[in-house]
């Protein structure tokens, strides 16, 4: 079946320091959506990517959507203490529905 | 500022007791969600709706969970009888064309 992985689990970065996680679906996406959940909290939309190749910024995060579209990728430059979360990723696996890649936790290191 | 609101924000209950967590989406959305959320299971989808309709319960556990949607601005998920497994942070979301907006959670706990 569709399967969207998401790499790596957790991430250890000292603050000021650059973090990237990585996402690849088993099929071919019409989109991909990122969403971050902080410690405690609830999962928040960042951003949706469409078109192949695509590159989005919000200020120090750089999403990208592969050529390919199965494989997407989000970048957090100079990373901070508000940065802390799980990062996830999800594509369509219906009109109605997303698949979820299981998160990459983004912890900095005291 | 729209938001999806949930009730209770935690529920503390004893085994084989009834649970009903209850869910306002934000109005207009036309689909809603519940996902259940555990340390070792990650994000998982129990059911959701699309304009009232359920579209897909596959998720839940179909013996003892329950989803519906009584109204636009009311959905409900009932745990009957609770299971100590059921321990868990259960999530609503709503959205329009896949775009999903969660509520706060309810985080469940049972003993």
């Amino acid at each position: 079946g569709q399967q969207v992985m998401q790499i790596p689990q957790y991430q250890h970065v000292q603050e000021g320091e650059d973090f990237t996680t990585y996402c690849n679906s088993s099929t071919t996406l019409s989109n991909i959506q990122w969403y971050k959940q902080r410690p405690g909290g609830h999962p928040v939309f960042l951003i949706q990517l469409v078109k192949s190749g695509e590159v989005k910024k919000q200020k120090r995060l750089t999403f990208q959507f592969g050529e390919a579209k199965k494989n997407s990728s989000l970048h957090i430059t100079a990373t901070q203490t508000t940065d802390v979360g799980t990062y996830f990723c999800a594509g369509p696996k219906s009109n109605y529905q997303l698949i979820w890649g299981a998160g990459t936790k983004l912890i900095i290191k005291p | 500022d729209a938001r999806v609101t949930q009730t209770p924000r935690h529920k503390v209950t004893e085994m084989g007791q009834e649970v009903t967590m209850r869910c306002q989406p934000i109005l207009g959305h036309n689909t809603v969600f519940w996902y259940r959320q555990t340390m070792m299971q990650g994000l998982e989808l129990l059911a959701y709706f699309r304009n009232r309709a359920p579209l897909d319960d596959s998720g839940m556990p179909k013996d003892r969970f329950s989803a519906e949607m009584p109204d636009a601005t009311l959905a409900t998920l009932k745990i009957q009888p609770s299971e100590p497994r059921d321990s868990a942070v259960y999530f609503c979301a709503s959205g329009w064309d896949l775009e999903q907006y969660f509520g706060p959670g309810t985080r469940l706990t049972v003993t």
